[in-house]
């Protein structure tokens, strides 16, 4: 069935860096821009960036540009994230989701169960 | 960037209610807006796309209605499993924005 399992979260210390996988099964995947959402403790959902299914194309929020990188593997089913300098305030879990969509019906119809990241000393 | 204002924050009510959700955008994002449910410690789920499509498998009591910067989520009979917070998502520009969320709990 269609699926996204994000991995690779954890502890980090500030100043610190990770990189967060997400596999994707069940569709072909790079007919599809893929995102990471993430949501802080007790927090709303937060968009941080996007990467077109060809690599063509790839967006970040100002609050992790020049910091976060998103890259995709099609022959492999994988995007990842890698963050660096990470700061106490990139503590959350990070979904990945499959966007879908071309003008209104632009949504995220397929979320992986999260992975949670936290940044502290 | 679009700031996406819900209201109320928080909402109480009874399995049978009928209940609304009120979304506004900073500007207008024509019909541009879909509408998550997002249950406890789980990922957010799609229920309302485009304004007012259903998403596949969503139950037809979800309605959403609106365009330009004013929208609404009505769940016209509330069931158990619709106790959840709810977000909306404006997709007309990036950086894609979510509202604050509605907490939807039972009274």
């Amino acid at each position: 069935q269609v699926q996204l399992v994000e991995s690779g979260g954890g502890l980090v210390k500030p100043g610190g860096s990770l990189r967060l996988s997400c596999a994707a099964s069940g569709f072909t995947f790079d007919d599809y821009y893929m995102t990471w959402i993430r949501q802080a403790p007790g927090k709303g959902l937060e968009w941080i960036s996007y990467i077109s299914g060809l690599n063509s194309h790839r967006d970040y929020a100002d609050s992790v540009k020049g910091r976060f990188t998103i890259s995709r593997d099609n022959a492999k089913n994988l995007v990842h994230l890698e963050m660096n300098s990470l700061r106490v305030d990139d503590t959350a879990v990070y979904f990945c989701a499959r966007r879908v969509g071309a003008t209104t019906d632009d949504r995220f119809d397929i979320w992986g169960q999260g992975t949670g990241v936290t940044v502290s000393s | 960037d679009i700031q996406m204002t819900q209201s109320p924050s928080s909402l109480s009510a009874s399995v049978g209610d009928r209940v609304t959700i009120t979304c506004r955008a900073s500007q207008s994002i024509t019909q541009y807006l879909n509408w998550y449910q997002q249950k406890e410690g789980k990922a957010p789920k799609v229920v309302i796309y485009g304004a007012s499509s259903l998403q596949t498998g969503v139950p037809s009591r979800f309605t959403g209605s609106g365009s330009g910067t004013e929208f609404t989520l009505t769940i016209s009979s509330l069931q158990l499993e619709d106790f959840a917070t709810y977000y909306c998502q404006q997709s007309y520009s990036m950086p894609y924005t979510f509202g604050q969320g509605t907490r939807l709990d039972i009274k």
